[in-house]
């Protein structure tokens, strides 16, 4: 089973900073079964990209996706103050779907 | 709109059973696999449970398996979770969530693109 793997634990930076998430997964896997969800306090998560690169629906082109194999990355480009959150990658393996421990986004 | 609406949560003893319930509309229910997830008080998410649009499939987490049981009623649009011998580390907020399929350019990619608020289970004596 494939375990994933979040850093940095939490990100402090301010706004208008690009903010760059790591998700490293503990055997490679295939890029189209990765997923990335933000969930903000209080509130449920809500999918942010699918497929490693694709944003999901109404998301704002300042989140993009990338990686393949073992090593993906979350990117926000111009952090705004709304990007206060936690965010997740997710595996859809074939018999499971972990979740990464999280990344928290502090905005300063 | 669409939307998933949990219900059932509360206060339960060790070793109790509770039962969840997951409303949806605004979408046709019965062609789309479910899950849920769940969150304890301060932690990330764990997904439990995954269940295909028919309950031909289901997985569990290792954490789960052989006390909890999914079901379904799509006449009903709605998705079950019974909760049997229930420990302390159950307590948590419990999700929801639709199980979307996407193909792009011959590709297809899977995520959870549609989530419950969630309901809040506490087990503690």
């Amino acid at each position: 089973e494939i375990v994933l793997t979040q850093s940095p634990g939490t990100l402090s930076l301010s706004p208008g900073e690009r903010a760059t998430l790591s998700c490293r997964a503990s055997q490679s896997l295939n890029s189209n079964f990765l997923a990335w969800y933000q969930q903000r306090p209080g509130q449920a998560p809500r999918l942010l990209i699918f497929g490693a690169s694709n944003r999901a629906t109404d998301i704002p082109d300042r989140f993009s996706g990338s990686g393949s194999g073992t090593d993906f990355t979350l990117t926000i480009g111009r952090l705004e103050p709304e990007d206060c959150a936690v965010y997740y990658c997710q595996h859809y393996g074939s018999s499971y779907r972990p979740f990464g421990g999280g990344t928290k986004v502090e905005i300063k | 709109e669409v939307q998933l609406v949990e219900s059932g949560g509360g206060l339960v003893q060790p070793g109790g059973s509770l039962r969840l319930s997951c409303a949806a509309s605004g979408f046709k229910f019965s062609t789309y696999s479910m899950n849920w997830v769940r969150q304890a008080p301060g932690k990330g998410l764990e997904w439990i449970v995954y269940t295909s649009s028919s309950t031909t499939t289901t997985f569990y987490a290792d954490s789960v398996r052989g006390r909890f049981t999914v079901s379904r009623d799509n006449a009903k649009n709605s998705l079950y979770l019974q909760m049997n011998s229930l420990r302390d580390e159950d307590t948590a907020v419990y999700y929801c969530a639709r199980d979307e399929q996407w193909l792009v350019r011959s590709v297809f990619y899977y995520a959870m693109d549609v989530w419950g608020q969630g309901t809040t289970v506490t087990v503690s004596s």
